[in-house]
């Protein structure tokens, strides 16, 4: 079982640069989401999703993007990186509806420089 | 607007101690859902509990345990006999029910207790 996968782990990019992180699950969820992990900050949510084609925003919206074309994929955009944008960035998703137990990636590191 | 506040930072303990880690939270909502989250030095977020704010009966999976009490507002969590496997950082979460029908809902996570269990 592959669980919640996240690409890329580890990301270097400069400012201004734009990129991609991938996040697919195996499972079935219709909940996923994308939190970002700072020092002292504890999880702050981004975005999520509790469907195919339905997004919503979290705490820290401002500078990422989402999209939920399949129930498998959710993938998080940056479009103008920023080095405030330097974090660890955890995907996670859960079957049913309701708050119930999330799954999440391993992570992906991004600085940006 | 829902919060969680997890009041101490960093705890070290030696290995065999009992050790609680607090958390405390707000809510307006009379339906929500509380959670332990374990992250240890590698990395990965591990589930350890969901609690509904309708069950205020305590519980217990081997050394853990935790106490849910209502008229404080907390949810802390106790472990037993310390080992150094139980090294990590430890988050609470709360998450209100939204009753959109959308099964829409937000989970806010503390900034997390780190536990150092030292041999």
């Amino acid at each position: 079982n592959a669980g919640v996968t996240q690409t890329p782990k580890f990301q270097v990019l400069k400012t201004g640069q734009s990129m991609t992180l991938q996040c697919a699950q195996d499972m079935n969820h219709e909940y996923m989401s994308w939190y970002r992990q700072d020092p002292g900050m504890g999880l702050r949510l981004i975005h999520y999703s509790v469907g195919a084609g339905i997004t919503d925003q979290g705490e820290v919206p401002n500078g990422y993007n989402v999209s939920r074309s399949t129930t498998e994929d959710f993938p998080l955009r940056l479009l103008s990186a920023a080095p405030s944008q330097t974090s660890v960035y955890f995907c996670a998703s859960s079957r049913g509806q309701g708050p119930r137990e999330l799954f999440f990636g391993e992570g992906s590191r991004l600085t940006v420089l | 607007a829902q919060k969680v506040t997890q009041a101490q930072t960093e705890i070290s303990v030696v290995e065999k101690e009992d050790v609680t880690l607090d958390c405390v939270y707000e809510t307006r909502d009379t339906t929500y859902y509380l959670f332990w989250y374990k992250q240890p030095p590698s990395g990965e977020l591990v589930f350890l509990i969901r609690r509904n704010s309708f069950d205020e009966q305590n519980e217990i999976s081997g050394r853990y345990s935790w106490n849910f009490q209502k008229s404080t507002s907390s949810f802390n969590f106790t472990i037993t006999a310390s080992q150094v496997v139980d090294s990590a950082v430890y988050f609470c979460a709360l998450s209100e029910e939204n009753y959109s029908g959308a099964g829409s809902y937000q989970l806010t996570f503390g900034k997390g207790t780190k536990l150092s269990v030292i041999p």
